[in-house]
């Protein structure tokens, strides 16, 4: 089994839409987790941390499910600019600082 | 957030021969890593760069195959040694800061394209 697995996708949606994306990590013992984002060509960026109370930052919400061992991302009044691939990160345990990235999920919005 | 350079940006190179990349940060870091991504793939933590010590390595990365230095808390190299095509990859550093809002967040350079003929 992957230590992160997401659905790759590629997601096609129109302007305006909610689009949600999942991710499920096989660490139980994992405390912290981050969504990334990457455009074509370009490195990750840090999209927003993943908190077990959740995380809203804008049209962006990020849920952790521990005991699914699972993470969602969801974009409400998707833009044109969100076409990207979101990676999904364990962070894992400890401090060390290991990130486990999953393969991405990518999506498109169009007009 | 920290500003992360990458050298070269890109690079072609012949099978058989070696490229070292170099990272600089424009501030002091507690960790910096050594990611690559292959064609298609997500990111693979190649090792960890250690200031004064050598890196620690992951699973499936030697130290042979992917020399690294790191002098000071600014500056990283990475080697990838005796290029093969299956090398052809994007080499990312990425750094932890001191003052990080979150643990464990990390910083990406924008990469090293690396082809491998």
């Amino acid at each position: 089994r992957k230590e992160v697995e997401q659905d790759p996708g590629p997601f096609n949606v129109p302007e305006g839409a909610t689009v949600a994306f999942n991710c499920t990590y096989s660490n139980s013992a994992s405390q912290s987790f981050f969504w990334y984002r990457q455009d074509c060509r370009k490195e990750p960026k840090l999209l927003m941390s993943v908190y077990s109370s959740g995380n809203e930052d804008g049209r962006f919400t990020a849920q952790l499910n521990r005991a699914s061992q699972y993470i969602s991302l969801l974009i409400r009044d998707s833009k044109l600019s969100d076409s990207a691939t979101y990676l999904c990160v364990d962070a894992g345990g400890t401090s060390y600082g290991k990130l486990t990235f999953g393969q991405g999920t990518i999506l498109t919005v169009h007009p | 957030s920290a500003v992360i350079s990458q050298k070269p940006s890109r690079d072609i190179c012949q099978r058989g021969t070696s490229l070292t990349i170099q990272c600089q940060v424009d501030s002091q870091v507690t960790m910096m890593f050594w990611y690559r991504q292959q064609p298609g793939q997500s990111l693979t933590l190649i090792a960890t760069a250690n200031q004064g010590s050598e890196a620690t390595y992951e699973s499936g990365f030697v130290i042979d195959k992917f020399p690294i230095s790191r002098p000071n808390l600014t500056f990283s190299t990475l080697t990838v040694s005796n290029m093969s095509p299956e090398d052809s990859s994007i080499y990312l550093c990425s750094v932890e800061e001191l003052m990080a809002q979150t643990d464990n967040e990390q910083f990406f350079g924008p990469g090293t394209r690396l082809t491998v003929l």
